[in-house]
């Protein structure tokens, strides 16, 4: 199981980007790399997934080198609503049975978006 | 569509009762989770079911914590002889079968169970 790495805060101003680091020295290869948002009294959200290189939707964008042993999760220009707690995880599936399959969502990165 | 459900909404109860939290996922996903996030803290996972695969208890804090599912959807999670220290919010979510998600398993949160152990 990889064991993730987050800053455990982070504060920005309102229309800024915010770049949000996660250490995985220890990915495997068929680790996946997926972030949730956690806003106070709901239970998290998925954000964005990705395995390499570069993966973007409509919220966020997720940067990923080419060693994986770490990757950046991207908000352009956030406002008040992205105050939020952002979680990194990393973990495999794919080939995981009952038993061998647990996921460790950490304490997450707290964001707060300064008006 | 419904997303996944979870009931009651708050539950106070006197230490040394046992209390049931239930969980609805979404139609049609076959891996449930159940977790616990005390306050501040992050999410700290419980137990896991795949399909009709055994259940992945290695997350249960103690055997006062035990969770079923039956007929492959409903979820409850039993805690016994509840403790002050059992005062969290236990969180379920589920997921669909990876191979049609695509890469790993996302998981769709329900809102929660405030429990609270006086």
């Amino acid at each position: 199981l990889a064991k993730t790495t987050q800053p455990i805060s982070m504060d920005s101003y309102e229309g800024q980007e915010v770049n949000i680091t996660c250490s995985h020295n220890n990915i495997a290869t068929n680790d996946y790399i997926t972030w949730y948002q956690q806003f106070p009294s709901q239970g998290p959200r998925f954000i964005i997934q990705g395995y390499k290189t570069k993966v973007t939707n409509e919220v966020a964008s997720l940067f990923i080198p080419a060693d994986r042993k770490s990757s950046t999760l991207s908000l352009p220009r956030v406002s008040l609503s992205d105050t939020a707690v952002y979680y990194c995880l990393v973990g495999d599936i794919e080939n995981s049975g009952a038993g061998s399959y647990q996921l460790t969502f950490g304490k997450g990165t707290k964001l707060s978006v300064i008006p | 569509g419904a997303g996944v459900s979870q009931s009651p909404s708050n539950k106070v109860t006197e230490k040394g009762k046992d209390v049931e939290l239930r969980c609805d996922p979404i139609s049609g996903h076959t891996a449930l989770y159940w977790y616990r996030q005390s306050l501040g803290q992050g999410l700290e996972f419980l137990i896991y079911f795949q399909g009709n695969s055994a259940p992945d208890k290695s997350g249960l804090p103690s055997d006062r914590f035990s969770a079923e599912r039956t007929g492959g959807s409903v979820s409850t999670l039993t805690i016994q002889r509840t403790q002050q220290e059992d005062s969290a919010v236990y969180l379920c979510a589920s997921s669909s079968p990876w191979q049609l998600a695509g890469g790993a398993d996302t998981q769709y949160f329900g809102p929660g169970t405030r429990l609270t152990v006086l």
